[in-house]
C-alpha cells in the first residue's frame, strides 16, 4: 500500500498525559498536513510542511501542540498534557505541490484520539 | 481565504442524480475548487477539482459558472455506497493557503 498510512489508529489516554502521533505520507510528496476533526464537523486545518520546513500553522493550534517533520519525510504530532478536548480524529495528508496544476491532498485514515 | 457553503444535507434514492451546490462569492482569481468525499472513521478523499466550466471524470462531473462564485457536483446515478459527506474547498494550494474544509454536505442514498 503506497498510501498515506497513520499510525496508531486508536488512543486512549488519560488527561494530562502526553501523546505522539506519527504520518508517513506518499513518498515523493512534499508537502504534509495535520487536520483534526470533530464528530458531526468538517476536517480542522492545524499545520502543514513543505518538505521539512513547517511553513503555517493554525491560530488554534495551542503551545501544547507541536509537530515535527525532520526529514521531509514522516511527521510526528506530538499533544502535551492533554485535555478532554483534544479528543477527535487527527488526520494527515500530504500532496505534490508544485507544477501547472493545483494540488490534491491525499489522507490516512486518521488516528482516534479518546481522552478520559 | 474564500469561506463556502453548502446545505447541510440532502437526501437521495438509488438510481437518481445528485447535485450538491456550494456557494463561494469571495472566490479568487487563482482559487480552484476541489471537492472531496468523507464517509466514516475514514480521511477525505478527492473526488474532482476544476477552475471554470465542467469538469467531468469517472466518478462525478464539477459544474462552474462564468462568475465562478459557485459550483455544483453531479454524482450521477447515486448507489448506497454513494452515501457519505461530501466538501467544497477553494483555495490555491499551490500559493500555500491554509486548505480549509466547511462542514460539508451529508448526503444519504436511500433503497
Amino acid at each position: 500500500d503506497t498510501g498515506v498510512s497513520q499510525d496508531p489508529r486508536h488512543k486512549i489516554t488519560k488527561r494530562g498525559q502526553n501523546v505522539t502521533f506519527r504520518c508517513d505520507p506518499i513518498s515523493e510528496h512534499n508537502r504534509l498536513y495535520w487536520y483534526r476533526q470533530t464528530l458531526g464537523q468538517g476536517p480542522e486545518f492545524l499545520t502543514y510542511f513543505q518538505n521539512e520546513a513547517q511553513l503555517e500553522k493554525s491560530r488554534l493550534l495551542s503551545d501544547r501542540f507541536s509537530a515535527e517533520r525532520p526529514k521531509g519525510s514522516f511527521s510526528t504530532l506530538e499533544i502535551q498534557r492533554t485535555e478532554q478536548g483534544d479528543s477527535a480524529m487527527y488526520l494527515c495528508a500530504s500532496s505534490l505541490a508544485g507544477g501547472a496544476t493545483n494540488e490534491k491532498l491525499f489522507f490516512g485514515s486518521g488516528t482516534q484520539l479518546s481522552v478520559l | 481565504l474564500a469561506k463556502t457553503t453548502q446545505p447541510i444535507s440532502m437526501d437521495s434514492y438509488e438510481g437518481q442524480e445528485v447535485n450538491i451546490t456550494c456557494s463561494h462569492n469571495n472566490i479568487a482569481t487563482n482559487d480552484y475548487i476541489t471537492w472531496y468525499q468523507q464517509f466514516p472513521s475514514q480521511g477525505p478523499r478527492f473526488i474532482i477539482q476544476g477552475y471554470k466550466t465542467k469538469v467531468t471524470n469517472e466518478v462525478a462531473s464539477l459544474f462552474i459558472p462564468a462568475d465562478r462564485k459557485s459550483s455544483t457536483l453531479s454524482l450521477p446515478r447515486v448507489s448506497l455506497s454513494d452515501t457519505a459527506v461530501y466538501y467544497c474547498l477553494v483555495g490555491v494550494g499551490n500559493a500555500g493557503n491554509m486548505l480549509t474544509f466547511g462542514g460539508g454536505t451529508r448526503l444519504m442514498v436511500k433503497p
